[in-house]
């Protein structure tokens, strides 16, 4: 699976769009981008995932650069329970072993009132 | 609407004592089950996953084994437990569409 290289840390104002950014230059065509959070404590919330053409959901939106190369999750409205650590990760789409998702360090959002 | 069951949510145990972690998956039929354990502070790492009923694949070799006894219900066990095995450890199911989800947790804390 290709490498994604993600800052270590932002932060944003309630209410004002969260971007989050992700570098992911050895994506391969059969990979996808997919986005999880991790909140204190709690397992891994899957939030979005995609190919090639952007993305939205009831939680977010995913921006892919035309050459796959980066994207961008963004929260809209970002609230306080937003506050948590962002990974994006690149795998081939399937099942099984081809499913084993690879968590890097990931982003630590803060949400600040 | 599939649901994922993890328990205990809190395990404090002896070192050198037996560990029985249980993952059950609600709401599907024939998911891939997948155990991943979080050290404090650091990544998520794969420990085992499952395609089927007494099919285990191990990602890491280490002082745990797995297994499936039912199409929904996958358990990670140890023998005799050590210090390093202390973490967070996630159960994960994988639906048709590939999409992989987490359980709650169970948090294990050796000593």
């Amino acid at each position: 699976d290709a490498k994604t290289t993600q800052p270590t840390s932002m932060d944003c104002a309630e209410g004002r769009a969260a971007n989050l950014p992700c570098n992911h230059s050895t994506i391969s065509g059969n990979e996808y981008v997919y986005w999880y959070r991790q909140i204190h404590s709690q397992g891994p919330q899957y939030i979005i995932h995609g190919l090639k053409n952007n993305e939205t959901n009831e939680m977010a939106s995913l921006i892919i650069t035309e050459d796959r190369k980066s994207s961008t999750l963004i929260l809209p409205h970002a609230t306080l329970r937003d506050t948590a650590v962002y990974y994006c990760i690149v795998r081939v789409y399937g099942t099984g072993a081809n499913s084993k998702l690879t968590f890097g360090k990931g982003i630590t959002l803060s949400v600040r009132p | 609407s599939q649901t994922i069951h993890q328990w205990p949510a809190t395990l404090v145990q002896p070192v050198g004592s037996p560990l029985s972690l249980e993952c059950t998956v609600e709401g599907t039929s024939n998911p891939n089950l997948y155990w991943y354990r979080q050290a404090a502070g650091r990544g998520l790492q794969l420990l085992f996953y499952s395609v089927g009923i007494g099919q285990i694949s191990s990602e890491v070799p280490q002082n745990l084994s797995a297994s499936r006894p039912q199409d929904r219900q996958f358990i990670l066990s140890s023998k005799k437990l050590l210090l390093s095995d202390s973490g967070f450890y996630l159960c994960a199911w994988t639906g048709d569409r590939g999409t992989q989800y987490f359980g709650p947790g169970t948090r294990l804390t050796v000593l």
